[in-house]
């Protein structure tokens, strides 16, 4: 079992919709929970980072942690065809420097 | 600013052939980190070096991979005897100190293929 699972997709929606996006993982000590955006045949873009629990807004984005459930979530309101990329959620142990990916979501907004 | 900046963009080699992959920093940036990113495997963390500390180098697939960090900027990535399965897109990222760590800049890649 991978440490952090996310679901592969694609995921396809249409302009204006809002769009959710999970992971769920094992390790009860990840302490940070990041989401990047990857627009292809690039790096990996930083969208948001949430340490510990809560929700956390930027925009039209939000990023949820539930810890006691070992789920995140990043919700995009107002979907534009500019957000269609791949997105991964990626977290981090207290103390440690690598990050811990997901496979990525692979999205798509149809205008 | 400038961003994280790695070269080559793309490299075809044959297989057992070495390669260097390099990668540039944001400047400033003392921490920096090396993952991979190949189909079915995700992104994978490769080595981290930080400052002058002795870099983790814990997630190194095999002996055939090194890096260094020369002057606590540039790096290099290299892989010796190259095999199929080396192929993938090598990604490095910095941060600004090894206590930043939540938010790392990637570079573009680089796209390696081995035939």
């Amino acid at each position: 079992q991978k440490e952090v699972e996310q679901d592969p997709g694609p995921l396809s929606v249409p302009e204006g919709a809002i769009v959710s996006l999970n992971c769920t993982y094992s390790n009860s000590a990840f302490q940070y929970f990041m989401w990047y955006r990857q627009y292809s045949r690039k790096g990996p873009e930083l969208l948001m980072y949430t340490y510990s629990s809560g929700n956390k807004e930027d925009g039209r984005f939000t990023a949820q942690v539930d810890k006691s459930s070992k789920y995140i979530s990043l919700f995009i309101r107002d979907s534009q065809p500019s957000d269609s990329a791949t997105y991964l959620c990626a977290m981090l142990l207290q103390g440690a420097q690598k990050l811990v990916f997901g496979q990525g979501t692979r999205l798509t907004i149809n205008p | 600013g400038a961003g994280v900046s790695q070269s080559p963009s793309n490299k075809v080699t044959e297989k057992g052939k070495d390669v260097e992959l390099r990668c540039d920093p944001i400047s400033g940036h003392t921490a920096l980190y090396w993952y991979r990113q190949s189909l079915g495997q995700g992104l994978e963390f490769l080595i981290y070096f930080q400052g002058n500390s002795a870099p983790d180098k814990s997630g190194l697939p095999s002996d055939r991979f090194s890096a260094e960090r020369t002057g606590g900027s540039v790096s290099t990535l290299t892989i010796q005897r190259t095999q199929q399965e080396d192929s993938a897109v090598y990604l490095c990222a910095s941060t600004r100190s090894r206590t930043e760590k939540e938010t790392q800049y990637f570079g573009p890649g680089t796209r390696l293929l081995v035939l």
